[in-house]
């Protein structure tokens, strides 16, 4: 099993462009998320879902969009990139919720994003 | 105050030492507690869920004090490899509470 995979690993937008960072998950995972990491910060939740077709805000959501078609991808899209969107974003999965087991996450290995 | 806090380090220590750290959440009903792993520029690992009568994994060794809110990891024997970012994180319930600390870097000296 690949477990969770991020594409790409490195990117450099421009102010005001846009794109999207692709994640899959080969464990049949029914929730998914997005974290990014700022330096010397917590991992921050962008958004999540708890299954296909549901999706829901994390804590700080402003400047994303995500959709959740298939249980195995979950795609991050950035529009009109600003340099506070500078940051290290990670896509993860866990089974569910209700026993530490089942909220342990799995981490795809990151994507580092520069706006310049 | 901070929902999880924890102290950035950097601990130093000598290989073959003990290292604990302490990690202070302010949210009362928290429920679940987790020890996550990280290596510089990689992706954090789970290294320890935290059950609420403490638990030991080889070297590892997680407590729980509800009444003074915070969870604690004991680090013995310490290795070169065990050299990462502890992240501390916890939830009163379900994955979409989850709430990271800034970490606790760790530098393991030969």
């Amino acid at each position: 099993n690949a477990g969770v995979t991020q594409t790409p690993k490195f990117r450099i937008l421009k102010i005001g462009q846009s794109m999207t960072l692709q994640c899959t998950q080969d464990m049949n995972h029914n929730y998914m998320y997005w974290y990014r990491q700022d330096p010397g910060m917590g991992l921050k939740l962008i958004y999540y879902s708890v299954g296909a077709g549901i999706t829901d805000k994390g804590e700080v959501p402003n400047g994303y969009n995500v959709s959740r078609s298939t249980t195995e991808d979950f795609p991050l899209r950035l529009e009109l990139a600003a340099p506070s969107q500078t940051s290290v974003y990670f896509c993860a999965s866990s089974y569910g919720r209700g026993s530490l087991r089942d909220e342990k996450l799995f981490f795809g290995s990151g994507t580092q994003l520069s706006v310049l | 105050r901070k929902e999880v806090e924890q102290d950035p380090g950097p601990f130093n220590v000598p290989e073959g030492a003990t290292v604990a750290f302490n990690c202070t959440y302010s949210n009362s009903a928290s429920q679940s507690f987790f020890w996550y792993r990280q290596d510089c520029r990689k992706e954090p690992k789970l290294l320890m869920s935290v059950y609420s009568s403490g638990n030991e994994d080889g070297r590892f060794t997680a407590q729980l004090n509800r009444a003074s809110q915070y969870i604690s990891l004991l680090i013995r024997d310490s290795k070169l490899s065990d050299s990462a970012t502890y992240l501390c994180v916890v939830t009163p319930f379900g994955n979409e509470k989850l709430t990271f600390g800034t970490g606790t870097r760790l530098t393991i000296i030969p």
